[in-house]
């Protein structure tokens, strides 16, 4: 069974530009969540979606989107990008229910804004 | 809201020494517990969880953490560490029927010395 797989790997992008990052789940997973990891705040969670429908989401700025497929691929964009948003971003593939299933991660993509 | 407070940012012990890994939560309801492993340049794995049950739950490769309900704690421990045990551990916590949304500790980084 393939794992999850985000891409790309590593991005660097200017202030101000934006950006997409892409998430494909395991098969049969409904559930993809976003996390963005930082030095200085740690892992924090950006949001859940769970058949196409966003069903929770972090305390971060709506420059921070993100929108999920019939096929559960997922996709986050942040536009107008800042310095601070230079980070590890990671997903989540979870089978779908509510929180007792494992949560599966990706490599991460790691965005690197200058 | 939930959160949790791993008490150590930094953990270093020799090869073959025991480990305990602390880890504390808030939470006024139901909560499920995890810890996750991340090697460096890779996403999250999980190491164990507790959904309900016996408040000890243990790995496939030697971990144990215990569930305290009364402490609100869900440390973990290995008996013997190995070189590869070499990690960041990150305690998270998830309330019951909110979806795979996960409140992650700050981490805790084991550097195992021969």
């Amino acid at each position: 069974k393939a794992g999850v797989t985000q891409t790309p790997r590593y991005l660097i992008k200017t202030r101000g530009q934006q950006v997409t990052l892409s998430c494909s789940p395991i098969s049969g997973h409904r559930s993809v969540s976003w996390y963005q990891q930082t030095p200085g705040q740690g892992l924090q969670f950006l949001f859940e979606y769970f058949s196409e429908t966003q069903r929770n989401k972090g305390n971060f700025p709506g420059r921070f989107s993100g929108r999920q497929f019939s096929n559960s691929r997922s996709e986050m964009n942040v536009s107008t990008l800042e310095l601070g948003d230079s980070a590890l971003y990671l997903c989540a593939s979870s089978p779908g229910g509510q929180g007792a299933g494992e949560a599966f991660f990706g490599q991460g993509t790691r965005l690197t804004v200058v | 809201a939930q959160s949790v407070t791993q008490l150590d940012s930094q953990v270093p012990v020799f090869e073959e020494a025991p480990v305990e890994l602390r880890c504390n939560y808030s939470s006024s309801v139901s909560v499920y517990l995890f810890w996750y492993v991340q090697y460096p340049n890779q996403g999250l794995q999980l190491l164990l969880k507790y959904l309900s049950g016996s408040t000890l739950v243990e790995s496939i490769n030697g971990f144990e953490a215990e569930f305290n309900k009364s402490q609100t704690s869900f440390h973990l421990r290995k008996p013997s560490v190995h070189i590869s045990d070499t990690a960041e551990y990150f305690c998270a916590v998830t309330r019951q029927a909110a979806g795979n949304k996960l409140t992650f500790g700050g981490g805790t980084r084991v550097l195992v010395k021969p």
